[in-house]
């Protein structure tokens, strides 16, 4: 069974600090996606990571792609409020299905 | 608008009756996912569709009937609802591996 760890499960910083959030699995995957889900809303595709050692940038916000395409990070880079939400990564499976991480609780706050 | 809506946004129901959640998106997209979110649990497939009248059952199928007679609608239909059901349910589409997904119906069986 192909699995998603997500860690840290849950973040609180202050404003302008940096973090990092990581998604780890013991499978390989032929993409992956990171979303944001804000609450009462669903989640909303950020970026999508299909070659390893790929590094996209989003703003402040970097995702990387590991060599192996087994795992996956993404930084913030001087946090705001604006980036508080539940973020999410996404692993492709067959039939375009995802195996999704638990997902990070981040808050930043002011 | 372009885009994917689902209805009704919240639902109150009671134990044994008859719900169903509708999802319509306007893009083509082949692909559709039910998806329900609890705390603890994450995102979990419930069924998804690959085509027009194509459906196969997810992670967590059981109590949930679906069908997809157009492209654009994919309606879930809890036959007889149990308060195991009390969720949030989101509803995405997709032609790849990026999914997107609509609001969301928060549904609670008393």
């Amino acid at each position: 069974t192909q699995l998603l760890e997500q860690s840290p499960q849950f973040l609180s910083i202050q404003e302008g600090e940096n973090l990092t959030v990581y998604c780890n699995s013991s499978s390989v995957f032929s993409s992956l996606q990171w979303y944001r889900q804000e609450p009462g809303e669903g989640p909303v595709l950020l970026v999508t990571v299909v070659t390893g050692g790929e590094v996209k940038k989003l703003k402040r916000l970097t995702f990387q792609f590991g060599d192996a395409r087994k795992d996956s990070s993404l930084h913030i880079t001087a946090a705001q409020t604006g980036d508080t939400g539940l973020y999410l990564c996404a692993g492709g499976h067959s039939n375009y299905q995802l195996i999704w991480g638990a997902g990070t609780k981040l808050i930043i706050k002011p | 608008d372009a885009g994917i809506t689902q209805s009704p946004r919240y639902k109150i129901t009671e134990t044994g009756r008859q719900v169903t959640l509708m999802c319509h998106q306007t893009w083509s997209h082949s692909y559709m996912f039910w998806y329900r979110q609890d705390l603890g649990h994450g995102l979990r497939l419930i069924y998804y569709s690959a085509a027009a009248d194509i459906t196969d059952k997810g992670e967590v199928p059981d109590g949930y009937v679906v069908s997809r007679s157009k492209t654009e609608n994919f309606p879930l239909t809890l036959e007889s609802a149990t308060r195991s059901q009390t969720s949030v349910y989101f509803c995405a589409s997709s032609s790849s591996y990026e999914q997107y997904f609509g609001p969301g119906t928060r549904l609670t069986v008393t």
